[in-house]
């Protein structure tokens, strides 16, 4: 089974702080996404990779920024965090160009 | 613009009964179509798909139907069981590209 993990599932951070939140899968995917999921809005697409190295914008890139050093993990940045932040992140991985995509378990993080 | 939409934020049904949700696009270059079921505190999981080149996918209780004519799929569960209560989303890729858009969910409650 694919796993796909996140660092915390839980985040309080205060306006302004840089925030890092990781994602590891174990199943050798090229392609790695974030979205944020917010009541009404769906799943919103923030960043996806489709290589190391490689980055793409999605919808709704402003003030964040992502690093995919390694095939296995992708990281999202906020480089300075903002209430307007507080959201669940989702991040998720696909092989090839297979559109299933797998998804971790969020993380919920509260920008006070 | 919103690409996909579920137009439905909430449902509620009668344990044993049908439940039908529906999400309808605009792109016509949409050609693959998934949905997804999300519970609280838990990443989306995968729960069946369907190619432009069909019309109907079934996967036990969960049917799938897409009206390209109308740009409108519908997800059928029969019969229909508490486990099902959760979030559904619906999502679209287009020719073999590694995104999907998401709806904005429907909220669907099976009552006992």
């Amino acid at each position: 089974d694919v796993k796909v993990t996140q660092s915390s599932r839980y985040l309080v951070k205060r306006t302004g702080e840089k925030v890092f939140l990781e994602c590891v899968q174990d199943m050798d995917h090229e392609n790695m996404f974030w979205y944020r999921q917010d009541p009404g809005l769906g799943l919103r697409l923030i960043y996806f990779s489709y290589d190391v190295k490689m980055k793409e914008k999605g919808d709704i890139p402003e003030g964040y920024s992502v690093s995919r050093e390694k095939k296995e993990r992708f990281s999202l940045i906020l480089e300075s965090a903002s209430t307007n932040q507080t959201s669940m992140y989702l991040c998720a991985s696909s092989l090839g160009w297979d559109p299933e995509q797998f998804f971790g378990p969020g993380t919920r993080l509260t920008v006070l | 613009d919103q690409q996909v939409k579920q137009n439905s934020p909430s449902l509620s049904v009668q344990e044993g009964r049908i439940s039908i949700l529906n999400c309808d696009y605009t792109n016509s270059m949409f050609d693959y179509f998934l949905w997804y079921k999300k519970y609280p505190a838990e990443g989306p999981t995968f729960l069946i798909s369907i190619s432009s080149i069909k019309d109907k996918n079934e996967d036990g209780r969960f049917t799938v139907f897409l009206n390209k004519s109308a740009k409108h799929l519908s997800l059928h569960i029969v019969p229909s069981q508490p486990g099902d209560s959760a979030v559904y989303f619906c999502a679209a890729s287009e020719g073999g590209a590694q995104k999907l858009v998401f709806g904005q969910g429907t909220r669907l409650t099976i009552n006992p």
